[in-house]
């Protein structure tokens, strides 16, 4: 079954302790990128990789590191988490630079991360 | 500033009724336009989109219209059934420096009534 597929689906950790959500894709897909969710804010991209050593931040990188030194993985870092990046996280990849804009993205099912 | 808005955070619809989701947009570069849904615990699909060549399109019980000049598009949804029960995300794209990744509405939250 094509996917994406995120993990841990739920993570609590304390303030600084440094954490790794993983993300893996099986469609072979090029293009990668992590997003949050947060209640009245919608989805928000953190970073984005359009090929195997290709990354890019976008619109809330701060506190974020990536890293893709494989097509299927893309994981995010936080390195020393704060509360305010409690959130939703979201990894999703497309096939093409149009980024789905025919078929849309995939996503994976989400990380509920909360950091105390 | 916000490129795309979902000005109803949410909306409230009785089941065999059409529901009517509206997104506005402020760039003009934005060419191609689309609609995800989501349940609670899972991550956004895929649900439609449309071309700015268009101003209509139609799958099944979703259509997604388009007008440019307003820099308006609408998902409209009938007849509505509980399960379209979601939060839904409209999304635009359009090329800057060759690269379209799509900017999201903030969502909104509809709730179809049995």
């Amino acid at each position: 079954e094509a996917q994406v597929t995120q993990n841990p689906r739920y993570l609590i950790t304390v303030t600084g302790k440094k954490l790794t959500v993983t993300c893996s894709q099986n469609m072979n897909h090029e293009y990668m990128s992590w997003y949050r969710q947060d209640p009245g804010l919608g989805l928000r991209q953190i970073y984005y990789s359009m090929n195997v050593e290709v990354t890019d931040k976008g619109d809330v990188p701060e506190g974020y590191k990536v890293s893709r030194k494989e097509k299927r993985n893309f994981p995010l870092i936080l390195e020393s988490p704060s509360p305010n990046q409690t959130s939703l996280y979201f990894c999703a990849s497309s096939l093409s630079r149009g980024w789905g804009r025919n078929y849309g993205y995939t996503f994976g099912s989400g990380t509920r991360l909360t950091v105390v | 500033d916000q490129q795309v808005k979902q000005n109803s955070p949410s909306l409230s619809v009785q089941e065999g009724r059409i529901s009517i989701l509206n997104c506005d947009y402020t760039n003009s570069m934005f060419d191609y336009f689309l609609w995800y849904k989501k349940y609670p615990a899972e991550g956004p699909t895929f649900l439609i989109s449309i071309s700015s060549i268009k101003d209509k399109n139609e799958d099944g019980r979703f259509t997604v219209f388009l007008n440019k000049s307003a820099k308006h598009l609408s998902l409209h949804i009938v007849p509505s059934q509980p399960g379209d029960s979601a939060v839904y995300f409209c999304a635009a794209s359009g090329s800057s420096g060759g690269s379209y990744i799509p900017t999201f509405g903030r969502g909104t939250s509809l709730i179809v009534h049995p």
